[in-house]
Parts: structure tokens; sequence; C-alpha cells
């Protein structure tokens, strides 16, 4: 199985201010279609997972344009470029390339 | 707006199925190219995806759960189900169900969860 590996596992971030969160993955996510099946999901507190990206860079239908992805390959990004109290909660990285698909272990963004 | 609700049972005894079921609302089970996928969630392995079924009746699994699993759709309900059998306490864990589509099989819309608890 494809092994997601996010760093930091925790974020401490300042209102404003912006945070990122890398996500290694042990194989290369590049399909033989040529497309890169690597999303980010949102986990509020209490709430189920939020689709926030797909295919390393596209926003999904109602993400805020603060939320931003990028990657290639094994390496993969999420960048918020300024946190607001409604961002706090857990991100986390999944991949649909290869089966079975997979997810990090999250990260958790938290207000300074 | 497509919205999801899983319900079924939230305590089993070891050795028990496990059945939840899907309702799915906004949308059609018999219309798109659709994955409905089951994905739970524990403590202990975080999020974990269990397998889908397609619009065509086509499903698939984890292979680390395949010979307990089965989804099946049910278009007349406008549901989709899930049953994993001889299940354990390491089946514990909130279960969600998921609409997906090709670019993100896993899940574009959740529904809200629920929680299955296997104890004696």
């Amino acid at each position: 199985d494809i092994v997601m590996t996010q760093t930091p596992l925790s974020s401490p971030v300042t209102l404003g201010q912006p945070a990122s969160i890398s996500c290694r993955s042990s194989q290369s996510l590049v399909r033989s279609d040529g497309n890169t099946y690597l999303s980010w999901l949102q986990q509020r507190p209490g709430q189920p997972p939020r689709l926030l990206i797909y295919k390393i860079s596209n926003r999904f239908s109602g993400v805020p344009d603060r939320f931003s992805g990028s990657g290639a390959g094994t390496d993969f990004t999420l960048r918020i470029s300024r946190v607001e109290a409604e961002d706090v909660g857990v991100y986390y990285c999944t991949q649909g390339t290869l089966f079975p698909y997979t997810f990090g272990q999250g990260t958790r963004l938290e207000i300074k | 707006q497509v919205q999801l609700q899983e319900s079924g049972p939230g305590l089993l005894k070891p050795s028990e199925t496990l059945s939840l079921t899907c309702t799915v609302s906004g949308a059609s089970l018999s219309s798109g190219r659709h994955f409905w996928s089951w994905v739970r969630q524990s403590p202990e392995k975080g999020l974990e995806w269990i397998g889908y079924s397609y619009y065509t009746g086509n499903s698939d699994y984890n292979p680390s759960l395949k010979s307990r699993v089965t989804i099946s759709v049910d278009t007349s309900k406008n549901q989709f189900s899930l049953k994993l059998t001889s299940v354990t306490a390491a089946d514990t864990a909130v279960y969600y169900c998921a609409r997906g589509e090709e670019r993100v099989v896993q899940g574009e819309y959740w529904g809200q969860g629920i929680l299955v608890t296997v104890s004696s």
C-alpha cells in the first residue's frame, strides 16, 4: 500500500498568518492516464471530512481561495494564505492513484 | 445539494455482522458516473478506505477487508449499504458513506458518520 506521510503533525498558527502542510507519498502518484490523484481533506472538530482540493491543486466547490495546493510526483503541499478561526481542525492528504486508496495520518491546525 | 446519512446499529458483539445503510438525497444513485464509498475512522488506524460500488453496479474493496465486505446499491430506495462480517473490536470506528467521482473516488460529499462499537 502507498504510505502517505504528513508533516508537521501539529501546526500552531497565528490568526491572519499563513500555514503550510506537507504530504509525501511512498510512490509516485502519477497514474497511467497522466493525472495525479492527490486530494486534501479538512476535518473540523466533531465534523466529517470535507473535500478541499483534488488532483493536487483544484479547489472543490465552495472552498475559499485562501486554500491552495501544489506539488508533483511524491511531494505535495497544502497552503492557507491567511488562517482564520474556522480553519481549526485536522487536515488529511489522500491518494486515489493506486489501489487501495490511502490517507495521511493528519495534521492538526491550531491557533496560537 | 447532495446529502448522505448513515444509519444502523451502533453496538455489535464480536463475530456479528455489521450492516449499515446510507440514504442519499439530492442525487440519484442510478444517474451519473459516481462512486458510492464507505470509509471508516478510528484512533488506532486513522482514516481507512473500505470500498465502493460504482454506478454500473461493480464494486471493489480494500484487500485488507475484502474477504468480509460487501457494498451494494438499491436504486429503488436511493440507498447503498455496507456489510462487514465477523466483526472484532478492531472494527470499532466511525463509519462514513461518501459519493465520489473519478477525480476523487474516496468522496467529494460525505455523510455525518455513525459510530459502531464492537464489544462483548
